[in-house]
């Protein structure tokens, strides 16, 4: 099915380890999004693509970094954990124009100890 | 005021029941505003889409009043299916606001 591909969907990680969150869309968009949810709070931006080969700073990218490998694959990586980063995590796509809406991947569920 | 602001319920409805979620938003330039729909422990799917006065589809109706700056979505004979939380968008790019949701539990 056509969609937006999240791995993995659950992780536990010490405080210091280092992850990649994997997400891949086979819907042809051409912007891409990386969001974090917290309980109480809307979706929070924290890197996005513009489109292939771009990568910008959203509302809270501090403690990670993105990577647009190609136009389907929009990689999240926490070089060093901490606990404040657990949260679920959610990929997000739209094609060229925002009328047609979000499609999300099914998230990453991360928790830090 | 925060960009977007949503009452976070929960709404306890039972079967049948109308209900209405308001959603208030800041900027007085956004020119179309979503409803998402998301299940406990799932993505956001979307809902509908608001461009003009307002947008129906079936039993579920979202309105927009600019002059106030909210948008509401109407339920008319609620489903337990729709027990979900109601995400308000203010779409805009990289500056897009998600509202943090309203829960409704609709019981038999």
């Amino acid at each position: 099915n056509a969609g937006v591909t999240q791995t993995p969907k659950f992780q536990v990680l010490k405080t210091g380890q280092s992850m990649t969150l994997q997400c891949a869309q086979d819907m042809n968009h051409n912007s891409m999004y990386w969001y974090r949810q917290d309980p109480g709070m809307g979706l929070r931006l924290i890197y996005y693509s513009a489109s292939e080969g771009t990568t910008d700073k959203g509302e809270v990218p501090n403690g990670y970094n993105v990577s647009r490998l190609n136009k389907r694959e929009f990689s999240l990586r926490l070089e060093s954990a901490a606990p404040s980063q657990t949260s679920v995590y959610f990929c997000a796509s739209i094609p060229g124009q925002e009328v047609y809406g979000y499609t999300f991947g099914s998230g990453t569920r991360l928790t830090v100890v | 005021r925060k960009e977007v602001e949503q009452d976070p319920g929960p709404f306890n409805v039972p079967e049948g029941a109308t209900v209405a979620f308001n959603c208030t938003y800041s900027n007085s330039a956004s020119q179309s505003f979503f409803w998402y729909r998301q299940d406990c422990r799932k993505e956001p799917k979307l809902l509908m889409s608001v461009y003009s006065s307002g947008n129906e589809d079936g039993r579920f109706t979202a309105q927009l009043n600019r002059a106030s700056q909210y948008i509401s979505l109407l339920i008319r004979d609620s489903k337990l299916s729709d027990s979900a939380t109601y995400l308000c968008v203010v779409p805009g790019g990289f500056k897009t606001i998600f509202g943090a949701g309203t829960r409704l539990f609709v019981k038999a």
